[in-house]
């Protein structure tokens, strides 16, 4: 069973940092790319980055790039997102997913239950 | 950045009825289209990807079509389970954006 986990969410103020870590199990990880995505408190989904199965590729929205790191440590199954420079508009819970790239399509197969990073004073 | 437009925002329906919710892009996507339902309390579940392929283990009441900037998700007699937000989501090109959702409930 595929199971997505992660960890390191809390409350950080203004321009602190938080690394938040996805820990997968039930696949092999270095076969897939990997995704994280954010739910703002207004419930909607917004992609945040992605990286591909061996970690020599990554992409990342505009609005984190500069400030959020996607990696990954395939000898521990480990998905992580070092973040920067926080603010409070990054507030949200963020999901790591599992991307089997199929035939060219990406989508999210698998989400883990999130992590809420709250960015507050 | 493609954006992408549902709708309606929320619908009510009965069980049994046919409901359908739609997707617009702002440009064209060919089938690059992923729909995603999720409950209260519980992270997003895949239901279709590549506009129209039924995702394992999802019901065969569920059913995607479109091609090029206008999509459907279908739901073929309504559950109660079925009550929750579908998203739709476009992997064309990064970023991969996602609809804003439907709120769907039961009268």
């Amino acid at each position: 069973e595929v199971q997505l986990v992660e960890s390191g969410g809390g409350l950080v103020q203004p321009g602190g940092s938080l690394r938040l870590s996805c820990a997968a199990s039930g696949f092999t990880f270095s076969s897939y790319w990997m995704h994280w995505v954010r739910q703002l408190p207004g419930k909607g989904l917004v992609w945040v980055s992605r990286i591909n199965g061996d970690g020599s590729s990554t992409t990342y929205a505009d609005s984190v790039k500069g400030r959020f790191t996607i990696s990954r440590d395939t000898a521990k199954n480990t998905l992580f997102l070092q973040m920067n420079s926080l603010r409070a508009e990054d507030t949200a819970v963020y999901h790591c997913a599992r991307d089997p790239d199929l035939r060219g399509y990406s989508f999210l197969e698998n989400w883990g239950q999130g992590a809420q990073v709250t960015v507050s004073s | 950045d493609i954006q992408m437009t549902q709708s309606p925002p929320s619908l009510s329906a009965s069980v049994g009825d046919r409901v359908t919710i739609t997707c617009r892009a702002s440009r064209r996507i060919t089938n690059y289209l992923n729909w995603y339902q999720q409950k209260p309390g519980k992270a997003p579940n895949l239901l279709i990807y590549a506009a129209s392929s039924l995702q394992s283990g999802v019901p065969s009441r569920f059913s995607g079509s479109g091609s090029g900037t206008d999509f459907t998700l279908t739901i073929s007699n309504l559950q109660p389970e079925d009550v929750a937000t579908y998203f739709c989501q476009q992997s064309y090109s990064t970023p991969y954006t996602f609809g804003q959702g439907t709120k769907l409930e039961i009268k």
